[in-house]
């Protein structure tokens, strides 16, 4: 079956504009995740829904992050005002469930490179 | 919150031998407990994972073992082969801070043919 899909792939940015990175989770998955993810580093987490409820944004690093899933299924995350410690790749993850020790399936992530 | 220690970074080894990557977590509440590997350009992807309840798990050429006590876990890998060569992550999520992942960061696994 289709896993998770985001887009675009890549995005270019100058600094100061405003982003927009989609995700399509799996079919009929409860919890979506976004993390951040630096060259030659592991993910880190930036927030979590459980359907369209965002249950814990404490990872995103300013106020110029924000995501929404209005209605429990595809997911946009927001950068306003880019600047350069931005660039990274955006991974999104899901699961189907809402427990915490649910497998989560991750996409194929959004480099984003801000110049 | 949670910390998870990953060793080593990179992990260089001939073709046939075994790998072992080890990781330390910080929060004694974490009962969960998975193993991605990214390759360049690549999603990560699960190639196994153990919950607090077991102590080994075992997936053909592919192991991971648990030591609550210790807070700590390893993944190995064993008849490396070239196709095994990758990035591999560990990670950790207690029960009570949601569901979210906290990773190791990373090894670099290296099989040379």
């Amino acid at each position: 079956g289709a896993g998770v899909s985001q887009s675009p792939r890549y995005k270019v940015a100058k600094r100061g504009q405003d982003v927009a990175l989609r995700c399509d989770p799996i079919s009929g998955h409860v919890s979506l995740f976004w993390y951040q993810q630096a060259l030659g580093q592991g993910p880190e987490f930036l927030t979590y829904f459980q359907n369209e409820a965002q249950l814990d944004k404490s990872g995103l690093p300013s106020d110029r992050f924000f995501a929404e899933r209005p209605e429990g299924s595809v997911s946009t995350l927001k950068i306003q005002r880019t600047q350069q410690e931005d660039s990274a790749v955006y991974l999104c993850a899901s699961s189907l469930h809402r427990g915490p020790r649910e497998t989560q399936y991750f996409g194929p992530g959004t480099r984003l490179l801000v110049l | 919150g949670e910390n998870v220690e990953q060793h080593p970074s990179t992990l260089s080894v001939q073709e046939g031998d075994s790998a072992v990557i080890k990781c330390t977590y910080s929060d004694s509440a974490s009962n969960y407990f998975p193993w991605y590997k990214q390759e360049l350009g690549k999603r990560p992807q699960l190639i196994i994972d153990i919950r607090s309840n077991v102590g080994e798990k075992k997936d053909q050429r592919i192991a991971v073992t648990l030591n609550k006590t210790a807070k700590h876990f390893s993944l190995h890998i064993t008849e490396t082969q070239p196709e095994d060569s990758a990035v591999y992550f560990c990670a950790a999520t207690p029960n009570n801070a949601g569901n979210m992942l906290t990773f190791g960061g990373g090894t670099r696994l290296m099989v040379k043919p």
